[in-house]
């Protein structure tokens, strides 16, 4: 079974400050993980993922996540938050299931910047 | 390049009606996938077509059904609507049914059930 565990729904930083939301997945292989960003109104849209290789993802708007085994998380930072990163952030894990592309999510982190 | 589209964006259906949703996926993608969002919750899956078979579903009841097409176009159908169906009925493709893959999603149908 594979579960994402978010901690922290909402999230509040200042403008220009450290961005850090938390995930941490269980899985009984190898995981995919991805994290997602979903605007007012809007689907998602993939902020980055890892699958193999560097531990240290860069992904889009100045995103990045680490993947750490020992501590199975999967953390995603910014290192200056900006008003338009006002957003939930969902982060989520594949796993192959009997053929198909199981992607279990997590109940997402509202992020809040304050000017 | 087109990215996946998804109709109606918006619709209102009574308790006991049914309801389709209609999907075009990306293109070059034969994946389809259909997730629940209820609010205040991450995306739920529903099922996964590749060419045009259902390959996975989640913990949905059978009146949650679906279908995939020649063009990988994909619909939901719900039927006897129940007001917790009341949500947003996310779309989404990808390349195959790899695990590694992005999926790309639409950006969804609110569906309310009154």
């Amino acid at each position: 079974a594979q579960s994402v565990t978010q901690l922290g729904s909402h999230v509040s930083v200042s403008e220009g400050a450290l961005v850090l939301l938390r995930c941490n997945y269980s899985s009984s292989v190898p995981p995919y993980l991805f994290w997602y960003v979903q605007y007012p109104n809007q689907g998602l849209q993939l902020l980055l993922k890892y699958t193999t290789g560097a531990t240290l993802v860069k992904g889009i708007n100045g995103f990045e996540a680490e993947f750490k085994k020992s501590e199975t998380s999967f953390h995603l930072t910014k290192p200056s938050a900006h008003m338009s990163d006002a957003a939930e952030y969902f982060c989520a894990v594949s796993r192959s299931s009997g053929g198909y592309q199981k992607v279990t999510f997590g109940i997402g982190t509202k992020l809040q910047v304050i000017p | 390049e087109t990215g996946v589209t998804q109709s109606p964006t918006h619709l209102i259906k009574t308790r006991g009606q049914q309801v389709t949703l209609r999907c075009s996926s990306q293109s070059g993608h034969n994946t389809v996938s259909w997730y629940q969002q209820a609010l205040g919750q991450g995306p739920q899956f529903i099922f996964q077509y590749y060419r045009e078979e259902e390959n996975g579903r989640g913990n949905f009841p059978p009146r949650f059904s679906g279908l995939q097409f020649p063009n990988y176009s994909s619909e939901l159908n719900v039927n006897a609507l129940e007001l917790d169906d009341s949500a947003l009925y996310l779309c989404a493709s990808s390349l195959d049914s790899g695990t590694g893959n992005t999926i790309y999603f639409g950006e969804g149908s609110w569906l309310t059930v009154v």
